[in-house]
């Protein structure tokens, strides 16, 4: 299973793009890259999950280069209800994604 | 919507009680974990179950137990509870076609 590497804490400010990059240099081929989203005193919800190269949707953007070693998050113009704790989580959709590995994420916490 | 729910938000017992704690899903979903999150450890999966009455431990089974005998309950059980089982315990859920975890909002549990 490819292990994860986030920055454990990002600070921001309220209307600002905010960036979250995460490492996966063991990723396997078919592997997909999918990130979550935990607020204080709730379980962790799904926000967005790509492959390769970009995926939008109404929440944030993934970019994922070609060689799919890393994945970045995007958050545009952030407001202080995005502060939070965001998982990046890589696995493929068999038997083995049981077993995600969430650690211990990267916490944002976004000023005013 | 679909959900997780979780018996209790809160919850007391005593060093030696053994203690039960019950996740119910309504989305008809095969996979169900149950997961312990700590301050700096992130999420740790302790167990996960695949279909009725199947499980797996995941990395930190020491301790549980659990079961599942219909498909949208799964129980965690504290054979006897100990004061470094203090934590909260999230449960999850999961169709086996996608990646997407839902989650219940925890259970704060307090050993004393």
């Amino acid at each position: 299973l490819a292990k994860t590497t986030q920055p454990i804490s990002m600070d921001s400010y309220e209307g600002q793009e905010v960036n979250i990059t995460c490492s996966h240099n063991n990723i396997a081929t078919n592997d997909y890259i999918t990130w979550y989203q935990q607020f204080p005193s709730q379980g962790p919800r799904f926000i967005i999950q790509g492959y390769k190269t970009k995926v939008t949707n109404e929440v944030a953007s993934l970019f994922i280069p070609a060689d799919r070693k890393s994945s970045t998050l995007s958050l545009p113009r952030v407001s202080l209800s995005d502060t939070a704790v965001y998982y990046c989580l890589v696995g493929d959709m068999g038997y083995n994604f049981n077993k995600f590995y969430f650690g211990s994420g990267t916490k944002l916490n976004v000023k005013p | 919507d679909v959900k997780v729910t979780q018996s209790s938000r809160y919850l007391v017992k005593r060093t030696g009680e053994k203690v039960f704690l019950e996740c119910v899903q309504d989305m008809d979903h095969e996979n169900m974990f149950w997961y312990r999150q700590d301050p700096g450890l992130g999420l740790r999966l302790i167990y996960f179950s695949y279909d009725v009455k199947m499980k797996e431990k995941g990395d930190i089974p020491e301790g549980y137990s659990v079961s599942r005998e219909k498909k949208e309950r799964f129980s965690l059980i504290l054979e006897s509870a100990s004061t470094n089982q203090t934590s909260m315990y999230l449960c999850a859920s999961r169709t086996g076609t996608n990646y997407g975890y839902t989650f219940g909002s925890g259970t704060r549990l307090t050993v004393v």
